[in-house]
């Protein structure tokens, strides 16, 4: 079956800092990867998806990732966060083993301090 | 009204009671979805309803009964729950359920306490 892994349940960062979010997936023979932001009393919300082609998608709020099919991984990356961007952030993976299902990870709580 | 709501977003009740959860997307999906969100635990798929058909139940419990009139209202009748069904309870449509490239669109979640 499909599985997502995020590396880190927490990841706490500085205001202005570079930062990048892990996941890795178990391999398919075609997938396709999500990046999904939920802020506190809110429902999840897309950040970004890689569907083919480029390997380097651009998101919403500066939000990017990169999809490396030799590792199984999908990180998400911002150069510089701000205060605002403190939510939980959930990376999925929809691939064709077992009937093209939707599977989360557990999450990751990035949390921006000032 | 947009996207994808839910009501109530908060729910207080006892273990002998009934209620209702319900969602409407406005986005002309034809699959819906229930997911329960528990602290510390990944998000879990409940059921799946693709053009008013149920086409998946992931073992949940019968004290939770989905209904799916047509394909914009979702609902969840509750009855009988115990302490540990305390979640956020997130409701999803998408295109359809089965295909290939299925983005979901979720709504902002009810949050459910069970006393």
């Amino acid at each position: 079956a499909q599985s997502v892994t995020q590396l880190d349940s927490q990841v706490p960062v500085f205001e202005e800092a570079p930062v990048e979010l892990r996941c890795n997936y178990s391999s398919s023979v075609s997938v396709y990867l999500f990046w999904y932001v939920q802020y506190p009393n809110q429902g999840l919300q897309l950040l970004l998806k890689y569907l083919s082609g480029s390997t380097l998608v651009k998101g919403i709020n500066g939000f990017e990732a990169e999809f490396n099919k030799s590792q199984t991984s999908f990180h998400l990356r911002k150069p510089s966060v701000h205060i605002s961007d403190t939510a939980e952030y959930f990376c999925a993976v929809r691939g064709n083993t077992g009937g093209f299902k939707t599977i989360f990870g557990a999450g990751t709580r990035l949390f921006v301090k000032a | 009204e947009t996207g994808v709501t839910q009501t109530p977003r908060h729910l207080v009740m006892g273990m002998t009671n009934k209620k209702s959860l319900k969602c409407e997307q406005h986005l002309g999906h034809n699959a819906m979805y229930w997911y329960k969100q528990s602290a510390k635990k990944p998000l879990e798929l409940m059921f799946v309803y693709n053009f008013k058909e149920q086409t998946e139940n992931n073992s949940v419990p019968s004290r939770f009964s989905p209904e799916c009139p047509n394909s914009s209202h979702l609902f969840l009748h509750l009855h009988t729950l115990q302490p540990e069904d305390s979640a956020l309870y997130l409701c999803a449509s998408s295109q359809e359920a089965g295909g290939s490239y299925n983005e979901q669109f979720f709504g902002p979640g009810t949050r459910l306490t069970v006393l």
